[in-house]
């Protein structure tokens, strides 16, 4: 089945730990990307990859890191998470950054306390 | 810059009966797309439906419908014969055209419920 998976689901972390949330799609897609899902703001890109080795930032990306060293996986690492980054967080690809069609993963809830 | 705006916070609409929400938008580029997603209480981000800039004809899925009006900058979606299932939140998006890439912008959502 083509999807694009994350993990965790959920994760309820503290101040400053360290955090990886890993993206995998299995369609070869060359595009991914992660938005994040704040109440009253919609959707917002932080970070995305036309391809592997190549990433750039989106709208938000201050106090995230991402990697593309394999097509089929995008990490969004917190390196010092704070509490303005809880929020829902959801992984995106698309066969190319030409095509419309994007497949969105489950989204993972994060909490910062 | 690119700007997508939806003025309804929450909608709705009885079951069986026709709703519109509405979008509008901003750009300067002449080549765009417009989108819309659907993200019922589970959380996920359903795909609806598209419409390209250069698009003669409205776009349609079923019974979602894409009411274009290019000179208005509005991309609303008309959801015919409402179901209980289609309660949910409703993002209309637009592609950034300033990267080249194929990023997003979404507006703030509409929350659709429909009563029985």
């Amino acid at each position: 089945e083509a999807q694009v998976t994350q993990n965790p689901r959920y994760l309820i972390t503290v101040t400053g730990k360290k955090l990886t949330v890993t993206c995998s799609q299995n369609m070869n897609h060359e595009y991914m990307s992660w938005y994040r899902q704040d109440p009253g703001l919609g959707l917002r890109q932080i970070y995305y990859s036309m391809n592997v080795e190549v990433t750039d930032k989106g709208d938000v990306p201050e106090g995230y890191k991402v990697s593309r060293k394999e097509k089929r996986n995008f990490p969004l690492i917190l390196e010092s998470p704070s509490p303005n980054q809880t929020s829902l967080y959801f992984c995106a690809s698309s066969f190319d950054r030409h095509s419309y069609e994007q497949y969105f993963g489950p989204g993972t809830r994060l909490t910062v306390t | 810059a690119q700007k997508i705006t939806q003025t309804q916070p929450g909608m709705f609409v009885q079951e069986k009966e026709a709703v519109t929400l509405d979008c509008t938008y901003d750009t300067s580029d002449p080549s765009y797309g417009l989108f819309w997603y659907k993200q019922p209480s589970s959380g996920e981000m359903i795909f609806l439906i598209y419409q390209g800039s250069y698009d003669q004809q409205n776009a349609t899925e079923g019974r979602y419908s894409l009411n274009f009006q290019k000179a208005r900058k509005s991309a609303n979606l008309v959801i015919s014969a409402s179901q209980l299932g289609d309660s949910a939140m409703y993002f209309c998006a637009m592609r950034d055209t300033r990267t080249g890439a194929n990023n997003l912008f979404f507006g703030t959502g509409t929350r659709l419920t429909v009563i029985p």
